[in-house]
């Protein structure tokens, strides 16, 4: 069982908007420390795609967005395209574990 | 461009060892710090520890204390993983990662090697 909680699929159409959700506890997100998203395609290694808790590297497009409150996170995808299909993670610090942590994942499917 | 580049793919017997290197090429790990996370086939990306190498201090997830140990050789600027007691459930890719700040709680990866294969099979 993964500290940091991901629905395990998501899904939608092009074009559409999509969030998913990081759900930690209080010694993790709810203590105040940043969240972090990546997107793995099938084969590859993860790619950063967002940093503390709403930054996004150079090169991610701004279609890309995350948000922090309590003890969650999420990412929002917009104008949802066919190459989005890939697997998310969050991934933060957990003070009761002194380790980086990761979600276990979600699936994104553009139907 | 500063990229990692890991070694090739191993194949162990349960009982032994793996010694996993992750070299910058292009760059040094200068003020970075170094992680490796591993993702068995189908499943997710678990963080199994991370080396400060200006410090040279190390720290492991709990799941893998006593069994991994993490090194950096700046003179190459390469980092190593060697996980020791191999199972089959340590069958995986294995990742290192690089973060940019050397504040641990603070760790974010924006620089991913490309994976290692190991697979543990008698």
């Amino acid at each position: 069982q993964s500290v940091l909680t991901q629905p395990p699929s998501v899904s939608g159409a092009p074009g559409q908007r999509v969030t998913i959700s990081c759900t930690g506890s209080s010694s993790n997100i709810g203590a105040a420390y940043d969240v972090h998203w990546y997107q793995q395609l099938p084969g590859t290694a993860p790619k950063l795609l967002i940093y503390y808790n709403t930054n996004r590297p150079s090169g991610v497009p701004d279609r890309f967005s995350g948000s922090k409150s309590g003890t969650s996170a999420s990412l929002a995808i917009t104008g949802l395209q066919a190459e989005d299909e890939a697997d998310y993670y969050c991934q933060s610090y957990d003070s009761s574990l002194s380790a980086s942590v990761f979600g276990g994942g979600t699936k994104l499917t553009v139907l | 461009q500063v990229q990692l580049v890991q070694s090739g793919a191993e194949v162990k017997k349960p009982g032994s060892s793996v010694k996993v290197s992750c070299k910058a090429s292009g760059g040094t790990f200068s003020s970075y710090a170094i992680s490796w996370v591993r993702q068995a086939p189908g499943q997710g990306l678990e963080w199994m520890g991370g080396i400060i190498p200006i410090f040279g201090t190390a720290n492991y997830a709990q799941k893998f204390q006593g069994r991994v140990t993490i090194t950096t050789d700046e003179s190459t600027s390469t980092a190593y993983m060697e996980l020791s007691s191999l199972r089959s459930e340590d069958t995986a890719v294995y990742y290192c990662a690089r973060a940019t700040t050397v504040t641990t709680t603070h760790w974010y990866f924006d620089l991913w090697g490309r994976g290692t294969l190991v697979t543990v099979s008698s």
